[in-house]
């Protein structure tokens, strides 16, 4: 079974510009979540989506949004890059979290985003 | 507001010795813990997952224990190999949102030969 691809696996952006990662999930995984690795804040929530609607958010401005479709792939999109949103983005996914018994969640290699 | 603390921040031991990580969290309400792994700019790999009801899960050389009364958590490494070099991060599901991962700040594990 193939894991949790993420692309692109790195990014270049300036300030000012937005950018979309997208995420693919293990096969059969409704959720996918959204988290923000930088060396200063460590690993942070961003979102989580399931059956294409937000079930969870993290404490982020509106400038990160995301979107989940009906394969549950999904997309996350930062508007107005600042320097401090480079980091390394992570998604994950898992089969049916939330709805009762312990689920782990399995990660992708990430999105490395630089922003100058 | 959930916070996760892991202890110590860097650890270098001689392959063959046993190691202990330590993970400690403020809100016992929690839904289920889980070690992961990650290697230098990788992504993270799930380790062993302990539901809130459980005290302890065992996968090979590892185990990990949960005593979410005192909101403490182990993971014992056992007879270490430099393949276990790695950052070892522990995360929590608050009850009621269990894909919602506070995570710690992770232990920095150095096996040396």
């Amino acid at each position: 079974k193939a894991g949790v691809t993420q692309t692109p696996r790195y990014l270049i952006k300036t300030r000012g510009q937005q950018v979309t990662l997208s995420c693919s999930p293990i096969s059969g995984h409704r959720s996918v979540s959204w988290y923000q690795q930088t060396p200063g804040q460590g690993l942070q929530f961003l979102f989580e989506y399931f059956s294409e609607t937000q079930r969870n958010k993290g404490n982020f401005p509106g400038r990160f949004s995301g979107r989940q479709f009906s394969n549950s792939r999904s997309e996350m999109n930062v508007s107005t890059l600042e320097l401090g949103d480079s980091a390394l983005y992570l998604c994950a996914s898992s089969l049916e979290a939330g709805l009762g018994g312990a689920d782990t969640q399995y990660f992708g290699p990430g999105t490395r985003l630089t922003v100058l | 507001k959930q916070e996760v603390t892991q202890i110590p921040a860097a650890l270098s031991v001689p392959e063959g010795e046993n190691l202990v990580l330590n993970c400690s969290f403020t809100d016992s309400a929690i839904y289920n813990l889980q070690w992961f792994r990650q290697d230098p700019g990788k992504g993270l790999t799930s380790l062993l997952l302990i539901q809130s009801s459980q005290r302890e899960q065992t996968s090979g050389r590892l185990n990990a224990s949960l005593d979410k009364s005192s909101g403490r958590s182990t993971l014992y490494i056992a007879a270490s190999q430099p393949g276990d070099s790695a950052t070892y991060l522990c995360a929590v599901t608050p009850t009621g949102t269990a894909s919602k991962l506070t995570f710690g700040t992770g232990t920095r594990l150095q096996v040396t030969l």
